[in-house]
């Protein structure tokens, strides 16, 4: 079946720091691919997403880019902020009928001062 | 503009109680409705979803219920809350043809 791969965490980072969480998959078809966020006592939201391959999904300084040679899907962010403490979870989905997401099961980004 | 609602916010029940949390939808027409569990620390665990009117998929057999009496609202139930049910409950919806999902704010649930 299709498949979502997280890196563990926490991933616990100093302000200013570069971050990389790592997401790979695997699934029948052509998956869109997605990054949310949850926020501390949120529910989830969209970060970003990308629906081919060589796409680049980018928001609020986050970027990632969809690699069907090596099934992933990588957040990165060049300079984290403490605001982006949050948990974040990889996704795809097969558009049309009633296909369910499928859900990492989400990497705790912690960032000190 | 889509937006989705959840009520409560919080929720503290004893075992054994019952249990009714409320989901709508606005700003779309017949959604993909889903019901998830967050246990503390954890990642999702879908509960149910649902493609229409009185369509109820379930995903974990336990005992909690789910019905979708409207095209734009989703009801998560319980007649007799365990308190393995604690957790953070989200609904969320998707049009089908976007694929994003977008999720509701949440219930915290604790079961004492």
């Amino acid at each position: 079946g299709d498949s979502v791969t997280q890196m563990e965490g926490p991933v616990t980072l100093s302000e200013e720091a570069f971050l990389t969480i790592n997401c790979t998959y695997t699934a029948t078809g052509y998956p869109s691919l997605f990054w949310y966020v949850q926020y501390p006592g949120e529910g989830l939201q969209l970060l970003l997403k990308a629906t081919k391959a060589d796409d680049k999904g980018s928001n609020k300084g986050f970027e990632a880019t969809y690699r069907k040679e090596t099934t992933s899907f990588h957040l990165e962010k060049g300079s984290v902020q403490v605001s982006d403490s949050a948990v974040y979870f990889c996704a795809l989905s097969l558009s049309g009928g009633s296909y369910i997401p499928t859900f990492g099961r989400g990497t705790s980004l912690i960032v000190h001062p | 503009s889509q937006t989705i609602h959840q009520w409560p916010a919080t929720l503290v029940q004893p075992v054994g109680s019952p249990l009714s949390l409320e989901c709508t939808v606005e700003g779309t027409s017949n959604p993909n409705l889903y019901w998830y569990r967050q246990a503390a620390g954890r990642g999702l665990q879908l509960l149910f979803y649902s493609v229409g009117i009185g369509q109820i998929s379930s995903e974990v057999p336990q005992n909690l219920s789910a019905s979708r009496p409207q095209d734009r609202q989703f009801i998560l139930s319980s007649k007799k809350l365990l308190l393995s049910d604690s957790g953070f409950y989200l609904c969320a919806f998707d049009s089908g043809s976007t694929d994003t999902q977008y999720f509701g704010p949440g219930t915290r649930l604790t079961v004492l």
